[in-house]
């Protein structure tokens, strides 16, 4: 069965550290994923999505980067935090048009 | 560009009673999610709908889809405290190429005694 790996689960950063966040997924090849970005008491905001390996599309504009530099690893990362970053991370996989969507357990991220 | 709306955002009834929360989408689609998020925690997948007519049940909930009014309803049987929590819709611009889904604000739901 297919799995989604997030970590870490909570991080607090001071303004200006960079940032890493990983996503992995197991038991599936060539996985569409996806990086939303949540803040309190919020809807969900699409950061990025990727259909393959190198291929990033960006939603938003931002001071948040991505990357995917194996076929079922995904990578959030920013050189600079600001204190509007904070929010719930969440990485999904999906298999492809027509399937469903499956998500992380996210990143609650605190930059002070 | 597709706007997903969802009413009511903040939704307090009573255990044993029925309610219907609304999802609107304003471009043409043929896939909606609805998912459930409880506080702190990730989104839990409740129903895939794929196609025009498309209804789905779990329990006490159903939903349901109307592509041509672009509209999708989640209905809430005989509420009990269990289904306390925010549920969001997703859609899917255009047709099945689309890669990404889109969400909805979420409804907070709180069912009471």
């Amino acid at each position: 069965s297919q799995t989604i790996h997030q970590w870490p689960a909570t991080l607090v950063q001071p303004v200006g550290s960079p940032l890493s966040l990983e996503c992995t997924v197991e038991g599936t090849s060539n996985p569409n994923l996806y990086w939303y970005r949540q803040a309190a008491g919020r809807g969900l905001q699409l950061l990025f999505y990727s259909v393959g390996i190198g291929q990033i599309s960006s939603e938003v504009p931002q001071n948040l980067s991505a990357s995917r530099p194996q076929d079922r690893q995904f990578i959030l990362s920013s050189k600079k935090l600001l204190l509007s970053d904070s929010g719930f991370y969440l990485c999904a996989w999906s298999a492809g048009p027509g399937g469903g969507y499956t998500f992380g357990s996210g990143t609650r991220l605190t930059v002070v | 560009e597709l706007k997903v709306e969802q009413n009511p955002l903040f939704l307090s009834m009573q255990e044993g009673k029925n309610y219907t929360i609304y999802c609107n989408y304003s471009t043409t689609s043929d896939r909606l999610y609805w998912y459930r998020q409880d506080p702190g925690k990730s989104l839990e997948s409740l129903f895939v709908l794929l196609s025009n007519g498309a209804v789905k049940q779990e329990g006490r909930l159903m939903a349901s889809l109307d592509t041509k009014a672009r509209l999708s309803t989640l209905h809430i049987t005989a509420a009990v405290h269990d289904l306390s929590a925010t549920y969001f819709c997703a859609v899917a611009p255009g047709y099945s190429s689309a890669s990404k889904i889109i969400f909805g604000s979420g409804t907070r739901l709180s069912i009471r005694p």
